[in-house]
């Protein structure tokens, strides 16, 4: 089954800072990967998400990568604020799936 | 339109009791999931459902039972709660595109349940 490794799991910037977490899939057919931000008490929501037919997507501040080759993708928050300090989940869905792989999640602290 | 809404959001049990979880989406979503989070584990899979009826096991899903009698509810029960069973369980639901070649949709999820077994 797919595999997916999140690293790293604490990251404390300075607001201002770009920050970028990065995960690896082991599945070569996973073709669908989703970024979830999840806010103290709250469930996990979806911030962007990528599919294998695209290299990079940007919404605003936030950017995701994916090197199909190297089985690696990776979320870059630029200017980051303090409403970002959140934990920021990866996932791997295979083709046809529809059961997403999470990663342990990364707790992002952005101080003022 | 609430989304995916989860009763109770905490519940405190002792061991050997049962109770059931519930989670309702009005979305129309075909796919509901049940996850179990703990810390530095991410989010594990108890069961889900690909439909009205339907069922199957996840990563996680000894000594939890699911049923999905209508579409847009979905149970968890823990039949005999065990200290091992205190958690945040989220539920979520997706959507899905049969016949698209990239058909995978994300997930939505609820609020989680905070459940203490004693």
């Amino acid at each position: 089954g797919e595999n997916v490794e999140q690293h790293p799991s604490t990251l404390s910037v300075q607001e201002g800072d770009s920050a970028v977490i990065k995960c690896t899939y082991s599945d070569s057919a996973s073709n669908y990967f989703p970024w979830y931000k999840q806010e103290l008490g709250k469930g996990p929501q979806l911030i962007i998400d990528i599919r294998s037919n695209v290299g990079e997507k940007k919404d605003q501040r936030i950017a995701v990568t994916l090197n199909k080759t190297a089985k690696h993708f990776s979320l870059h928050i630029t200017e980051t604020q303090p409403e970002d300090s959140a934990v920021y989940f990866c996932a791997a869905t295979p083709g046809g799936s529809y059961i997403p792989t999470f990663g342990r999640g990364t707790s992002l602290i952005v101080h003022p | 339109n609430a989304g995916v809404t989860q009763t109770p959001k905490f519940r405190v049990l002792k061991t050997g009791q049962s109770m059931t979880l519930l989670c309702a989406q009005d979305m129309n979503h075909e796919y509901m999931y049940w996850y179990r989070q703990d810390p530095g584990m991410g989010l594990r899979l108890i069961h889900y459902s690909v439909g009205e009826g339907t069922t199957a096991k996840g990563e996680v899903p000894d000594g939890y039972n699911v049923s999905r009698l209508k579409k847009q509810n979905f149970l968890l029960g823990l039949e005999s709660a065990a200290p091992s069973q205190t958690s945040v369980y989220f539920c979520a639901s997706s959507y899905t595109l049969f016949v698209a070649a990239f058909s995978n949709q994300p997930q939505h999820f609820g609020d989680g349940t905070r459940l203490s077994i004693l």
